[in-house]
């Protein structure tokens, strides 16, 4: 069964924290993202990776950090940095960076307690 | 996530009505435009796309044309079903942004029985 997950589905954070948002992906992607969604609002870009052991700041970097190590791992912390980390998390992926679909995994919210 | 239709545009058609949602987009220079279908509390999918070479393409029950003069783009659902209630939104790739996709903020469409 291919596709994105991510865990976990719900997260809490108490201010100060650091925490680290899951994203794994089967479908044998290069290129991997992480968005952050807020209400009434598009999509806003905070990294991306082209390939394994790149990645590159999107608009929204400030507070966040990523790794990749495994093609298909693309994790998220999230730094007691950002100052208003409480959204919803979506992770994609897509065969190659530029004109192509992209696949959304089915997100975390995380919220500051 | 749950608020994401916040403050956003909503289109109301009864069942078995057809829908037409609109997107007005940024920068000539785009060529790829991607269509998505959010539910609430969960992750975008994919439901067509077409590049900029083409005017229209059709696929189950949908259709999406692209008017590159007046930088438009539309999708329209036959046949509307209950299950067709979320936000849709288009996102553009713009070569120029260094080849990633920019997301507009959505439409919601609520179906009536």
């Amino acid at each position: 069964d291919g596709g994105i997950t991510q865990s976990p589905k719900y997260l809490f954070r108490k201010e100060g924290q650091n925490v680290t948002l899951s994203c794994e992906q089967n479908l044998n992607h290069d290129a991997m993202y992480w968005y952050r969604q807020d209400p009434g609002q598009g999509l806003r870009l905070i990294y991306y990776s082209q390939i394994v052991n790149d990645f590159q700041k999107g608009d929204i970097a400030e507070g966040y950090s990523v790794s990749r190590e495994k093609k298909e791992s693309f994790p998220l912390t999230v730094t007691s940095a950002q100052k208003n980390p409480t959204a919803f998390y979506l992770c994609a992926s897509s065969t190659y960076l530029g004109a192509d679909t992209q696949y959304f995994g089915p997100g975390t919210r995380l919220t500051v307690l | 996530g749950e608020n994401v239709g916040l403050h956003l545009p909503t289109l109301s058609v009864q069942e078995g009505d057809n829908s037409i949602i609109n997107c007005a987009y940024s920068n000539s220079a785009s060529d790829y435009f991607i269509w998505y279908k959010q539910e609430s509390g969960k992750g975008p999918q994919f439901i067509i796309d077409i590049r900029s070479n083409m005017d229209k393409r059709q696929g189950q029950r949908v259709t999406v044309l692209l008017n590159k003069t007046v930088k438009h783009l539309s999708l329209q659902i036959a046949a509307t079903q209950p299950g067709d209630s979320a936000v849709y939104f288009c996102a553009e790739n713009i070569s120029e942004y260094g080849n990633k996709l920019v997301f507009g903020a959505g439409t919601i469409l609520r179906v009536k029985s």
